[in-house]
């Protein structure tokens, strides 16, 4: 079935530092890539997503960049900061379910610590 | 802006009670999902539904019946509960009005959560 992979699983940086989080993805008819950010006691947010015609999207700090023929995106985030310090998870969407409500398959998480 | 709000947030269950979770959105989405949180395992989907008064099954469905009698409202029931649905049960919902080209995706808005406890 189809299946996301994410790794690493932890990742802890120095302030100011950069931090890479990788996914990769079985279905090849996958076309959107969100990734959510959930902070302790929270629930998922979202933070920068990517259709499968980009190649690669900022946002300030934070971009994500999608190579769809090794099937695999990644997150990367710049001077990092201490509020940066939570659970990343990414998804894939599954165009299959067509109008049944964009299914998404999401990753394992992982959790970003942002050592002052 | 309240968004996506679950209740209970917490709740302890002893095996073979039966509860239910409920789920309010107050941005008119169309579409609704429960998932479920477990340590190292993501986010997978229980069940969804597409409108008022339909739904569908997920990835892990058993043990959970669901229910869309209002747009607004998406109810997940544990009839029996059992120690492995102990977890952190998440609802999202989302818009149906966007379109991009020929395939529909939707960013998904969550809730808090409810974390469940079964002894």
């Amino acid at each position: 079935g189809e299946n996301v992979e994410q790794h690493p699983s932890t990742l802890s940086v120095q302030e100011g530092d950069s931090a890479v989080i990788k996914c990769t993805y079985s279905d090849s008819a996958s076309n959107y890539f969100p990734w959510y950010k959930q902070e302790l006691g929270k629930g998922p947010q979202l933070i920068i997503d990517i259709r499968s015609n980009v190649g690669e999207k900022k946002d300030q700090r934070i971009a994500v960049t999608l190579n769809k023929t090794a099937k695999h995106f990644s997150l990367h985030i710049t001077e990092t900061q201490p509020e940066d310090s939570a659970v990343y998870f990414c998804a894939a969407s599954i165009p299959k379910i067509y109008n049944q409500g964009g299914k998404l398959i999401f990753g394992q998480g992982t959790e970003l610590s942002v050592k002052p | 802006n309240a968004g996506v709000t679950q209740t209970p947030k917490f709740r302890v269950l002893k095996t073979g009670q039966s509860m239910t979770l409920l789920c309010a959105q107050d941005m008119n989405h169309e579409y609704m999902y429960w998932y479920r949180q477990d340590p190292g395992m993501g986010l997978r989907l229980i069940h969804y539904s597409v409108g008022e008064g339909t739904t569908a099954k997920g990835e892990v469905p058993d043990g959970y019946n669901v229910s869309r009698l209002k747009k607004q409202n998406f109810l997940l029931g544990l009839e029996s509960a059992a120690p492995s649905q102990t977890s952190v049960y998440f609802c999202a919902s989302a818009s149906s009005s966007i379109l991009i080209r020929d395939s529909l995706f939707r960013p998904q808005h969550f809730g808090d959560g409810t974390r469940l406890s079964i002894l």
